[in-house]
């Protein structure tokens, strides 16, 4: 059973960087894609972005030139970093598989660890 | 691609069937249409994927429909531990969207 784990920092001040890091267990990063994807409180989901395990990347329009997703195989994990945070950035941030074996979804799903942006 | 969902909040009693439904605003081929759904801290979890499969251990009481720019979560016997919001995701068109959400109360 694939699980994955968020972790990082449950502050971070206006300006700053936000890094967070996925890490999966019960299963090989290779092969798949990982994304991001947050909910701000009280709204709906917004995606962020997916790395391939090769490093290929995709982000959200509305957050490209801030948002920068890594992978690391080796470690079996891939980091999620949003630079010049403000309080529109608070939100709890899943990690998840993109599977696009046959039909696409997001699969498996982390916790979620919530992020306030704050001074 | 805009996915609009209806209702915003939806009430049903324990066993009455329920309909959600999600607009896009341009045709989604049924391989790229997706329906999660949220419990407060809890992880999201995956119930449709290709618009009507059911993902693994999802009761058969959840089932999908639809096609072109219309989909439809069909909840037959809703149960009160179905209480939750329901999201629907494309995945045709980048960047990928999800739909504003359905609150289930039972």
């Amino acid at each position: 059973q694939v699980q994955l784990q968020e972790s990082g920092p449950g502050l971070a001040k206006p300006s700053e960087t936000l890094s967070l890091t996925c890490t999966v267990s019960g299963g090989s990063i290779s092969g798949y894609y990982w994304s991001w994807i947050r909910q701000p409180p009280g709204k709906g989901l917004e995606y962020i972005g997916y790395i391939y395990y090769s490093g290929i990347t995709d982000y959200n329009p509305s957050l490209e030139g801030r948002v920068t997703i890594s992978v690391d195989t080796s470690k079996n994990q891939f980091s999620l970093t949003l630079s010049s945070v403000t309080a529109a950035d608070t939100a709890v941030y899943y990690c998840a598989r993109l599977n696009d074996y046959g039909d696409y979804r997001l699969d498996y799903w982390g916790q979620g660890v919530l992020v306030t942006v704050s001074s | 691609i805009v996915l609009t969902q209806s209702p915003g909040t939806l009430s049903l009693s324990p066993g009455e069937r329920g309909t959600l439904s999600c607009r896009a605003s341009e045709s989604v081929r049924t391989t790229y249409l997706a329906w999660y759904q949220l419990k407060p801290g809890q992880a999201p979890r995956l119930l449709i994927y290709g618009a009507s499969k059911r993902a693994t251990g999802i009761p058969d009481r959840f089932s999908g429909s639809g096609s072109g720019t219309d989909f439809t979560l069909t909840i037959s016997s809703p149960e009160p531990e179905d209480l939750a919001v329901y999201y629907c995701q494309q995945f045709g068109s980048s960047p990928i969207t999800f739909g504003q959400g359905t609150r289930l109360e039972i």
